[in-house]
């Protein structure tokens, strides 16, 4: 069974840093394009980052390029989003999501909460 | 990239049937569209992917027959038949924009379903 749990979100202070964590289990996640995708009330649902199925590939979403960073471990089996200059707009739950072999966001974990305030 | 437009809302009386649509925005007719349910306090869950010849690859896990596709223009349908208790929540689309050097995904606001 496929699962995603994510951790690392708190609150923080604006220009902050943070890493999350996602630890994923019932697959190889080094053998799946994986994604970042945060939720706000204010804003929906907006994709964040992705990393390539065989790591060569990052993306990011035009509001974090240049503050976030997708990377993985193939050891530990996880995927992680570090992620700087932090901003009140970048408060949001964060999902660790893995694709369905296809583009389509097949599986997602429950999500991290992450807070940016003063 | 594509913009998806949804219906803020939609209600179906209990087993009776509902038909949501994900409108592409112009120029982008060839464009695939995935649906999620979100029901409340949880996590989104893939429903299925769905272009203009209809769906495309397998249903997520779990998700029975009553749910079913169709692509149209610039519409993606979702219907849902026999609606039950549990498919209640927002249901989203998602659409990958994938030029090579540009790559976004995309999301709609989301269509709320009721079952009355």
């Amino acid at each position: 069974e496929v699962q995603l749990v994510e951790s690392g979100g708190v609150v923080t202070q604006p220009g902050g840093s943070l890493r999350l964590s996602c630890a994923a289990s019932g697959f190889t996640l080094e053998h799946y394009t994986m994604y970042w995708v945060r939720q706000s009330p204010g804003k929906g649902l907006e994709w964040v980052s992705l990393i390539s199925w065989d790591g060569i590939s990052t993306k990011y979403a035009d509001s974090v390029k240049g503050r976030f960073t997708i990377s993985r471990d193939k050891t530990e089996n996880s995927l992680y989003l570090q992620m700087n200059s932090l901003r009140t707009e970048d408060s949001a739950l964060y999902y660790c999501v893995k694709d369905a072999n296809s583009g389509s966001l097949g599986s997602w974990g429950q999500g991290t909460l992450v807070t940016v305030s003063s | 990239q594509p913009v998806l437009t949804q219906s803020p809302s939609a209600s179906a009386s209990l087993g009776a049937s509902v038909t949501l649509t994900c409108t592409l925005s112009s120029g982008y007719s060839d464009y695939k569209v995935d649906w999620y349910l979100q029901r409340p306090g949880k996590s989104p869950r893939f429903v299925m992917r769905v272009g203009s010849g209809g769906i495309v690859g397998s249903k997520g896990d779990g998700i029975p027959d009553r749910f079913s596709v169709l692509g149209s223009g610039l519409n993606r349908y979702l219907t849902i038949k026999n609606i039950q208790e549990e498919d209640e929540g927002d249901y989203l689309c998602g659409a990958d924009h994938d030029s090579g050097s540009i790559y976004a995904y995309v999301f709609g606001t989301g269509t709320k379903v009721t079952v009355l």
